[in-house]
């Protein structure tokens, strides 16, 4: 199956900082590559995705960036706000581990007032 | 309508109860998924139905379950449940596309404690 490593597993930034998470992954043949926020009592949320055949996708103050021939894919929070606070997950997946989404550890953003 | 939602929200039973988890949805989607949650720990799939068939059992104790009565319930069925099956059990559902890639649309979870 998909081996997938997240670092850091937790950040503290100040407000008005940048942030940004890498997440490595072993199945070349990954195909979808989407970042998930959890606040505190929800589930995962959907914040950006980006497909294989896209380098660099943005949404106002969130981008995700992948390469491929590396196999990893990161997500830029700039400008970072208190609300930015949560846990984040990528979930790379489409390749052999069709319909298994494979979760990294996890990376828990403090952002600081 | 973009919601999943999940009943109940807490659950506690002894190792010998019998209970269920729901989940609904009416977004059309045609992929519903279970996924358990420790604390501090990722989500990990459990089961995955698609076009409400069982398509994905990730080697889950029969303990567990799951039955998708139509494309917008989810039911996941618990009996004789240990005390390390405690954790927040998610729900989620997507369009269904052929290699199940796309948006997962989670519920809020349903946190089970076994006495």
């Amino acid at each position: 199956g998909e081996n997938v490593e997240q670092h850091p597993s937790t950040l503290s930034v100040q407000e008005g900082d940048s942030a940004v998470i890498k997440c490595t992954y072993s199945d070349s043949a990954s195909n979808y590559f989407p970042w998930y926020k959890q606040e505190l009592g929800k589930g995962p949320q959907l914040i950006i995705d980006i497909r294989s055949n896209v380098g660099e996708k943005k949404d106002q103050r969130i981008a995700v960036t992948l390469n491929k021939t590396a196999k990893h894919f990161s997500l830029h929070i700039t400008e970072t706000q208190p609300e930015d606070s949560a846990v984040y997950f990528c979930a790379p997946g489409g390749g052999s581990t069709l319909g298994r989404l494979y979760f990294g550890r996890g990376t828990q953003l403090t952002v600081w007032p | 309508d973009t919601e999943v939602t999940q009943t109940p929200k807490h659950l506690v039973m002894g190792m010998t109860n019998k209970k269920s988890l729901k989940c609904e949805q009416h977004m059309g989607h045609r992929a519903m998924y279970w996924y358990k949650q420790k604390a501090k720990k990722p989500p990990e799939l459990m089961f995955v139905y698609s076009y409400e068939k069982l398509s994905i059992n990730e080697s889950v104790p029969s303990r567990f379950s799951p039955e998708c009565p139509n494309s917008s319930l989810l039911n996941l069925h618990l009996h004789a449940l240990q005390p390390e099956d405690s954790a927040l059990y998610l729900c989620a559902s997507s369009q269904g596309d052929r290699d199940h890639t796309g948006e997962l649309f989670f519920g809020e979870g349903s946190r089970l404690t076994v006495l």
